[in-house]
């Protein structure tokens, strides 16, 4: 079992669509979890951390359930410029050792 | 605030040479990752340094791989003897002693061995 799996995508989806992509991690022990978007041939950046709490940032929200070790990011009102490839990402918390998911590829068309 | 820099941006080497890829975090941060993504792949981390000292070297290959983090200067991924499988964009990330699991990236330097 990899170590964070993410859905292969990729997703093809209208502007305006509302798109739902999911992560699963398999150290339970795992400290903190983030999204991270990554343009084509560009470096990841972060789009937002994920709490239990669950947290929103405009369009986008993320959710954590510690309990089934599984990550979410859901984008309302998708954009044409939303089209990116979404990391999960997951930290381990020891030494910081950071683990990066595959990655889902969104486009997002007119 | 200039973020995490990378140099140079493209580095293209023949078979058998040496390629150092340079990498200053940004201001304030003193953790230091690097990464590699091989096309179409996602991203393997490598090594986690801090001024003077390797934290974590689990992702590095054992051959031909070294990176340092000097008290003073860049980090240095350097990879010897370099082949085509080597080819790939490596990326180095920076994070805070405050904030140390939220790293911020570079533009990468892509590698094309002949």
């Amino acid at each position: 079992r990899k170590e964070v799996e993410q859905d292969p995508g990729p997703f093809n989806v209208p502007e305006g669509a509302t798109v739902a992509f999911n992560c699963t991690y398999s150290n339970s022990a795992s400290q903190s979890f983030f999204w991270y978007r990554q343009d084509c041939r560009k470096e990841p950046k972060l789009l937002m951390s994920v709490y239990s709490s669950g947290n929103e940032d405009g369009r986008f929200t993320a959710q954590l359930n510690r309990a089934s070790q599984y990550i979410s990011l859901l984008i309302r009102d998708s954009k044409l410029s939303d089209s990116a490839t979404y990391l999960c990402v997951v930290n381990e918390g020891r030494g910081f050792k950071t683990i990066f998911g595959a990655g889902t590829r969104l486009f997002v068309k007119a | 605030n200039a973020g995490v820099m990378q140099n140079p941006r493209h580095l293209v080497r023949r078979r058998g040479q040496e390629a150092r890829l340079r990498c200053s975090p940004m201001k304030g941060h003193s953790h230091v990752y690097w990464y590699r993504q091989l096309p179409e792949e996602g991203l393997k981390f490598m090594v986690y340094l801090q001024k003077e000292n390797i934290i974590d070297e689990s992702g590095m290959p054992k051959e031909r791989f070294s990176a340092e983090f000097p008290k003073e200067g860049p980090s240095i991924l350097r990879i010897q003897q370099v082949v085509r499988g080597d080819s790939a964009a490596y990326f180095c990330a920076s994070s805070s002693l405050v904030v140390p699991d939220t790293q911020y990236f570079g533009p990468g330097t892509r590698l094309t061995v002949l």
